[in-house]
């Protein structure tokens, strides 16, 4: 079955530090895709990235960096200097299948992150 | 370009009271979705649209209907509100079906029923 987990509940980290949130998925489909969403305070989702399951090669945009290993099933997010800014809810998400009707997405419980100044 | 927009931004019912949240899209996407998001908790797949006419339910589709007549506009009907429908409401939207497909979320409703 499908499942993504985020086992970190909340971390709070001081400005300047790098910061690392895991996600970890199940899925028995060969093809599939893995998203990270952020939902800071004033509540709406957006989009950071989507990583497909054949293309493991790390991302980097700026001080956020993707590191996804299908050997663990993680797809880990790191925030390089954090700031202040960077406090929210961070979702990991999969969607399964060349085709997936309906192209539903499978979330994960979300990681609250807080970054003091 | 607005993307997508939902209405009202927050409300209370009272047990049994019913009402319509509304969720509008300006990208011409096909596919449109439903979700809720409990406390503590990722989102939840409620129901979801394939086009104008198609609609089929979610993994958490109890209590709620939908309908989809245009392409823009995929409102969810609350018909006998009940304290477990507590939570937030996102509506989204993705250009096709397939699985790559970014969806992209409107700001939410808060619904409170007490």
């Amino acid at each position: 079955a499908q499942k993504v987990t985020q086992a970190q509940t909340e971390i709070s980290v001081v400005e300047k530090e790098d910061v690392t949130l895991d996600c970890v998925y199940e899925t028995r489909d060969t093809t599939y895709y893995l998203f990270w969403y952020k939902q800071p305070p004033s509540g709406e989702l957006v989009f950071l990235i989507r990583r497909n399951s054949f293309d493991e090669q790390n991302e980097i945009s700026g001080r956020y960096s993707w590191n996804f290993q299908k050997s663990t099933s993680s797809f880990n997010f790191t925030i390089t200097a954090s700031q202040v800014v960077d406090s929210a809810v961070y979702f990991c998400a999969l969607s399964e299948g060349l085709y997936n009707q309906g192209g539903k997405l499978i979330f994960g419980q979300g990681t609250e992150l807080s970054v003091k100044p | 370009n607005a993307g997508v927009t939902q209405t009202p931004k927050f409300r209370i019912l009272k047990i049994g009271q019913s009402m319509t949240l509304q969720c509008t899209q300006d990208m011409n996407h096909n596919y449109m979705y439903w979700y809720r998001q409990d406390p503590g908790m990722g989102l939840k797949l409620i129901y979801y649209s394939v086009g104008a006419g198609i609609t089929d339910k979610g993994e958490v589709p109890n209590g709620y209907n939908v309908s989809r007549s245009t392409t823009e506009d995929f409102p969810l009907r609350l018909e006998l509100a009940a304290p477990s429908q507590t939570s937030v409401y996102f509506c989204a939207s993705s250009l096709d079906k397939w699985a790559q497909e970014t969806q992209y979320f409107g700001p939410g409703t808060r619904l409170l029923v007490l």
